[in-house]
């Protein structure tokens, strides 16, 4: 069973749209993240959510909105697509907001915006 | 603030070569310490970690040591395959304000040839 997955695995849209992605975990962790990794692999993270409540919001645009329904689901809606927002974005989840415990990541979705 | 730097790579070997890939990190307290690898078209695999000083964490073949008094968390491995052929991400974990964030390097991407 797949521990972090997310979808889709590749999206290709138009600058102007709106989007989504779904991640979810199978894990029983009560936090969740998003990462994004630019075309030189540089990985940034993005939102934290710990039992549905947000606890990191880095200097991400407002166009980016996480939303967690659950704690098994941190979905990433993104409104007004621009060029540059083209990446492979990674969820990841682990136990314990304050732990020091491994951070497990889901395969990547690869955004290109046309 | 926290940061980790890596060697720059391609790190380009022939088959059985030894491997090392550099890391060392800036943090205060004491963060956790980890290796990811990311396979081609893949998502961020752990690899191995290591919580305190002088643990040494491994996995398949590689191996690491958490060096307090060199702030450094170097990547080995005897003798790699071509299967080991990926990019390599060191990272630290630590709780700030009671949440925790994890800093990654650059990545360093690692081709062995046959």
């Amino acid at each position: 069973d797949t521990a972090v997955s997310q979808t889709p695995k590749y999206l290709v849209t138009q600058m102007g749209n709106d989007k989504s992605i779904k991640c979810e975990q199978n894990l029983g962790h009560d936090t969740m993240y998003w990462y994004k990794q630019d075309s030189k692999k540089f990985l940034k993270i993005m939102f934290s959510y710990n039992n549905k409540e947000l606890i990191i919001n880095e200097t991400v645009p407002n166009r980016f909105s996480p939303k967690s329904p659950d704690k098994a689901h941190l979905n990433l809606h993104i409104n007004s697509l621009e060029l540059g927002d083209s990446a492979v974005y990674f969820c990841a989840s682990n136990q314990g907001q304050g732990s020091q415990e491994t951070q497990y990541f889901g395969p990547g979705t690869r955004l290109l915006v046309l | 603030g926290n940061s980790v730097t890596q060697m720059e790579g391609p790190v380009t070997l022939s088959e059985e070569a030894f491997l090392t890939i550099n890391c060392t990190y800036t943090a205060t307290g004491y963060p956790s310490l980890f290796w990811y690898v990311q396979y081609p078209g893949e998502g961020l695999q752990l690899l191995l970690k290591a919580t305190k000083a002088d643990d040494k964490g491994s996995n398949k073949g590689f191996e690491a040591t958490y060096r307090k008094e060199t702030t450094s968390f170097h990547l080995e491995k005897g003798s790699v395959q071509v299967s080991d052929s990926a990019v390599y991400f060191c990272a630290l974990l630590q709780n700030s304000g009671g949440y925790q964030k994890v800093t990654f390097g650059t990545g360093t991407k690692l081709q062995v040839i046959p």
